[in-house]
């Protein structure tokens, strides 16, 4: 059974860095074809992808903040880290890790709970 | 990079109705595409992938259909339970996976 969860803090003033942790089960992100993304949802709006990272390390990131985020990721924790640095209030937005499925088509096949990141003063 | 573009926007429909979603690539993605259905504060659950085929466990009144450039998901006859936001994603450029803007389905 795969599962992940989403971590870090809930309330981050401008111009700080977000560091989110994806922590998960059920599978290895050392297995081929594997791997886990991130996607992020603005309140009321539309899922944005953001950066999702395979299990021989390549990194892929969403061009738009690509100069921001950094992913990185801990097969012997079991966890995904993504970093975004000087937030601004419009990267408030509910963040969701996910399991990426190199053998299905490159599909988000399982999903975190997500975790609500508000930026503000 | 690809975009992705869905219509409706929104759409009402009642219980029993077909219902047809569209997605359109600005380039070809082959058939890289794959639908995902969100309901109100929960996270996207996967209904299709590679276009056409339908993830485990989801309810065959759901089809995919395409490739190349357009793209429809269909719900063959809508039950009280498929009320929710449809999201399209392109899998095919593999330096950027991104999302269609969404389809709302409310009751009418």
């Amino acid at each position: 059974q795969i599962t992940l969860k989403e971590s870090g803090p809930t309330l981050v003033k401008p111009t700080q860095t977000l560091t989110l942790t994806c922590t998960f089960s059920g599978f290895s992100l050392t297995t081929t074809g594997v791997g886990v993304g991130w996607i992020r949802q603005p309140p009321g709006r539309a899922l944005e992808w953001l950066a999702h990272i395979y299990w021989n390390d390549d990194r892929y990131y969403s061009p738009s903040l690509k100069s921001r985020l950094t992913i990185t990721k801990d097969t012997s924790k079991n966890q995904v880290v993504l970093t975004m640095t000087n937030l601004d209030p419009v990267d408030t937005a509910t963040y969701y890790c996910a399991h990426l499925n190199g053998n299905m088509y490159h599909s988000f096949d399982h999903w975190g709970q997500g975790a609500l990141v508000t930026v503000s003063p | 990079d690809i975009q992705m573009t869905q219509s409706p926007s929104s759409l009402s429909a009642s219980v029993g109705d077909r219902v047809t979603i569209t997605c359109r690539a600005s380039q070809s993605v082959r058939t890289y595409l794959n639908w995902y259905q969100q309901k109100p504060g929960r996270a996207p659950k996967l209904l299709i992938y590679a276009a056409s085929s339908l993830q485990s466990g989801v309810p065959s009144r759901f089809s995919g259909s395409g490739s190349g450039t357009d793209f429809t998901l269909t719900i063959s006859s809508l039950q009280p339970e498929d009320f929710a936001t449809y999201y399209c994603q392109q899998s095919s450029d593999a330096l950027v996976y991104n999302f269609g803007q969404g389809t709302k389905l409310e009751i009418k």
